[in-house]
């Protein structure tokens, strides 16, 4: 089974589309995020939801709107789709407790914006 | 600002021993953690020091100087399958994570 998917693996679309990003986690970890990843190669948090919860919003487009139906999903959407948005994006989550760093990513969402 | 440097890209060669380094300024510093990332695949955990010294996870081990700001991964008996980017992160007061670039290693036969 695996612990967290996402889906789909690639999307490409044309400027200024809205496209959703879906994942699902089977851990039953209590915090959910969503990372970019560009062609450099840096990740980015872009969102972390806690039980519902958003505890963090990095300073990201509002065109980015994570929706969370409970705590084994955390979903992405992105409205008026530009270039710049063209990445990788992971979702992932961790078990409880504020010190851990330890991330279960999915395999990633290729978003190409022609 | 917070930034975290490691080296863009390294090559070995398979059966040797490679060193990766990591050097941080973060405000405050709660962990630091190491992930391997193959091309194409998502980031997968390795290592996590939070106390200064040597941490060893058969081949591969990982070391923290938190008064020098500095971690290495150390890869022992390289094999080919090694070959993939190694993510450094850390974990700063406000318990985020600040990553690296990452560095690419190219295991060469």
């Amino acid at each position: 089974d695996t612990a967290v998917s996402q889906t789909p693996k690639y999307l490409v679309t044309q400027m200024g589309n809205d496209k959703s990003i879906k994942c699902e986690q089977n851990l039953g970890h209590d915090t959910m995020y969503w990372y970019k990843q560009d062609s450099k190669k840096f990740l980015k948090i872009m969102f972390s939801y806690n039980n519902k919860e958003l505890i963090i919003n990095e300073t990201v487009p509002n065109r980015f709107s994570p929706k969370s139906p409970d705590k084994a999903h955390l979903n992405l959407h992105i409205n008026s789709l530009e270039l710049g948005d063209s990445a990788v994006y992971f979702c992932a989550s961790s078990p409880p407790g504020l010190d851990t760093g330890e991330l279960f990513f999915g395999e990633g969402s290729r978003l190409t914006v022609l | 600002g917070q930034n975290i440097d490691q080296p863009t890209e390294m090559t070995a060669t398979e059966g040797a021993i490679v060193q990766i380094n990591c050097t941080y300024q973060t405000s405050g510093f709660n962990g630091l953690f190491w992930y391997q990332q193959h091309a194409g695949e998502a980031p997968t955990f390795l290592s996590y020091n939070v106390l200064d010294g040597l941490e060893e996870k058969g081949r591969f081990s990982s070391f923290l100087s938190r008064s020098k700001g500095y971690s290495y991964l150390l890869l022992k008996e390289l094999q080919m399958k090694d070959s993939a980017s190694y993510l450094c992160a850390v974990m700063d007061s406000n318990y985020q994570l600040i990553w690296g670039a990452g560095t690419k290693l190219i295991i060469k036969p």
